[in-house]
Formats: structure tokens, C-alpha cells, sequence
């Protein structure tokens, strides 16, 4: 399977703890993308890097997230002292540079966080 | 600030019946992609059109058709002789052509069920 791949598909956790999520973009895909998507809602960006640097990050990634790349191929997300506010569908996707494809994302099935 | 609005929560229709999903969306920006993506029960955005502002040509794919027009900021999806397979959840989202905006904005998504 060459596509946007995500793990874990689902986390269940208590209030409090860590959690960390991984995405594998498309090889040959430089710039990747973490969304959040809640119950009836659309995603929501949250960060992207273009290889390992991180070039944007939104209002909604509080202190608790940290994204990395750290080779510029696959990333993590990770949470730290998770609130309930925090269960939510996380996405990554990935794409080419521009000037390489025509801006369209490619998405993961998301890994899916249900805070207790 | 750029927003896309889907009025159209839910839509329910028999099989075989022609369907439009309406997005309306607000940019300041002179130059735009919009996007339609398809999310069924798996999860995984799937992405379906791409268009340039600059390019109101309307497209048509099968039995998927689309009509954008700039003088009332619209880019509404028509699917014709619908199949219980269109069943999904489908997204507009816009992203500005400048260096350096890589994030979509989505919006809320409408869900359609194609009854049988």
C-alpha cells in the first residue's frame, strides 16, 4: 500500500496521560500535514513541515502538542496530559512541494483519540 | 480570513436521483484553489476535484459534475443517477495561492445517504 498510513487507527486513554500518534506520508511526498477533525465537523489544521521543518502551526496546537519529523520522512504527534477536550480524529496527509503536483492533499484514515 | 460554508448538513435521497451539494466560501484572496473531498465510513478524506480561481470552466467527471461561479463566490457538486456507493460524507475547502499557505480550510461537511 503506498498511501498516507496511520497508527494507531484508535487510543483509548485516561485523563492525564501521554499519547502519540505516528504517520507514514507517501515517499515521495515533502511536505506533510496533521489535521484535527471532531464529531460533525471538518478538519481543522493544526501543523505542516516541508522535510523536517516544522513552517506553520496553528492557535489550536497548545503547549500540550508537539509534532516532529525528524528525518523528514514519517511523524509524530504527541499529546501530553490529555483532556477530554482533546478526543477528536487526528489526520495527517501529505503532498508535493508546489511547482511538483497541484496542491492536492492525500489523507491517512486518521487515528482516532477517545479521552476518558 | 478565509471561510467555506456547507449549509446543508444531511441530505437523503433515493438511488438514481440527481443530487447537488452546495459550498459557499469568503476569501480576500485574488488567487485560490477549491477543493471537494469525499469522506466515507473508513475515514480516509479522498479527494475528488481541484480548481484555480482563474478557471470557471465547470467539469465533469461521470456521473460527478461541478459548477463554479466566482460572481457568487460558489462551487456546488452535482451527482447524477446517484448509487449507494456516493454514500459518504463530502467536504468543500479553499486554500489560498500564495507562497507559503499550505492549509486548507473545510467546511463542515454534508452528509449523504443514497437509499436503495
Amino acid at each position: 500500500d503506498t498511501g498516507v498510513s496511520q497508527n494507531p487507527r484508535h487510543k483509548i486513554t485516561k485523563r492525564g496521560q501521554n499519547v502519540t500518534f505516528r504517520c507514514d506520508p507517501i515517499s515521495e511526498h515533502n511536505r506533510l500535514y496533521w489535521y484535527r477533525q471532531t464529531l460533525g465537523q471538518g478538519p481543522e489544521f493544526l501543523t505542516y513541515f516541508q522535510n523536517e521543518a516544522q513552517l506553520e502551526k496553528s492557535r489550536l496546537l497548545s503547549d500540550r502538542f508537539s509534532a516532529e519529523r525528524p528525518k523528514g520522512s514519517f511523524s509524530t504527534l504527541e499529546i501530553q496530559r490529555t483532556e477530554q477536550g482533546d478526543s477528536a480524529m487526528y489526520l495527517c496527509a501529505s503532498s508535493l512541494a508546489p511547482g511538483q503536483g497541484h496542491g492536492e492533499l492525500f489523507f491517512g484514515e486518521g487515528s482516532r483519540l477517545t479521552v476518558l | 480570513a478565509q471561510k467555506v460554508t456547507q449549509a446543508q448538513t444531511e441530505i437523503s435521497v433515493v438511488e438514481k436521483e440527481d443530487v447537488t451539494l452546495d459550498c459557499v466560501y469568503e476569501t480576500r484572496d485574488t488567487t485560490y484553489y477549491l477543493f471537494w473531498y469525499k469522506q466515507p465510513p473508513s475515514g480516509e478524506l479522498v479527494f475528488l476535484i481541484r480548481r484555480n480561481s482563474f478557471d470557471e470552466q465547470n467539469e465533469i467527471s461521470g456521473r460527478y459534475s461541478w459548477n463554479f461561479q466566482k460572481s457568487t463566490s460558489s462551487f456546488n457538486f452535482t451527482i447524477t443517477a446517484s448509487q449507494v456507493v456516493d454514500s459518504a460524507v463530502y467536504f468543500c475547502a479553499l486554500r489560498p495561492i500564495i507562497q507559503g499557505a499550505q492549509k486548507l480550510v473545510f467546511g463542515q461537511g454534508t452528509r449523504l445517504t443514497i437509499n436503495p
